[in-house]
């Protein structure tokens, strides 16, 4: 089955500091992949949409300055969390859409602690 | 309303009974409609994935669309306590990039 992976899986940063999160389609290509973040017992919340080699959408209420996007390869994008405060303590999942047949698979995800 | 609506659970059952997992929704434009399994602090993992209306099977879990109702259903046979999970509905309309999510139910299976 396709497979996405994501790194780091569990991260803990000071206030301040910036952190970044991969991405990656390990066997198929995937022009389109999304971020999303999850709050414990809520579902996944949408927070933009990457698309190589262009700018990603976001979504309403996320701000783009704090949360920079980049999807440089049809196998990778990255999630920087600049600035990073403690509301942004937060569990990250990517999905990435296979090209072939458009189904959304999703990553690990990477559990943020900002103290 | 919300586009999606599913009910959070918790559900509880014993090992061995049928499970029912609902969603309704209010767009008729979805088209494609997902089951995700999600285990505690991993990410959603891909359970069934069908396009329009009726029913697809796959071992011990069958999915169910009626797109006259706006209603899907999963449905797993002989709940193992490794069923034990959030499940969560999702569907997308035609050409378009986002997925709507339900807001996932909690199962457990009881040994």
């Amino acid at each position: 089955g396709a497979v996405v992976s994501q790194h780091p899986s569990r991260v803990i940063c000071k206030s301040g500091t910036s952190v970044k999160i991969e991405c990656r389609s390990l066997d198929f290509q995937a022009t389109t992949m999304f971020w999303y973040r999850q709050f414990p017992k809520q579902s996944l919340m949408l927070m933009a949409t990457s698309n190589e080699g262009s700018k990603a959408t976001y979504e309403q209420g996320v701000e783009k300055d704090k949360f920079l996007i980049n999807h440089a390869s049809l196998t990778l994008s990255t999630l920087t969390v600049t600035s990073a405060h403690p509301e942004d303590s937060s569990f990250y999942i990517c999905s990435a859409r296979m090209d072939s047949t458009d189904t959304q698979y999703f990553g690990p995800g990477t559990r943020l602690t900002v103290l | 309303q919300k586009e999606v609506e599913q009910d959070p659970g918790p559900l509880s059952v014993p090992e061995g009974a049928i499970v029912s997992l609902n969603c309704t929704y209010s767009n008729s434009a979805f088209q494609y409609f997902m089951w995700y399994r999600q285990y505690s602090r991993k990410g959603p993992e891909l359970l069934m994935y069908t396009y329009s209306s009726g029913n697809k099977e796959d071992g011990r879990f069958t999915a169910q669309v009626d797109k006259s109702s706006k209603y899907i259903s999963l449905f797993i046979r002989d709940s193992q306590p490794s069923d034990s999970a959030t499940y969560l509905c999702a569907m997308i309309q035609t050409g378009a990039n986002n997925l709507f999510f339900g807001t996932g139910t909690r199962l457990t299976v009881i040994p």
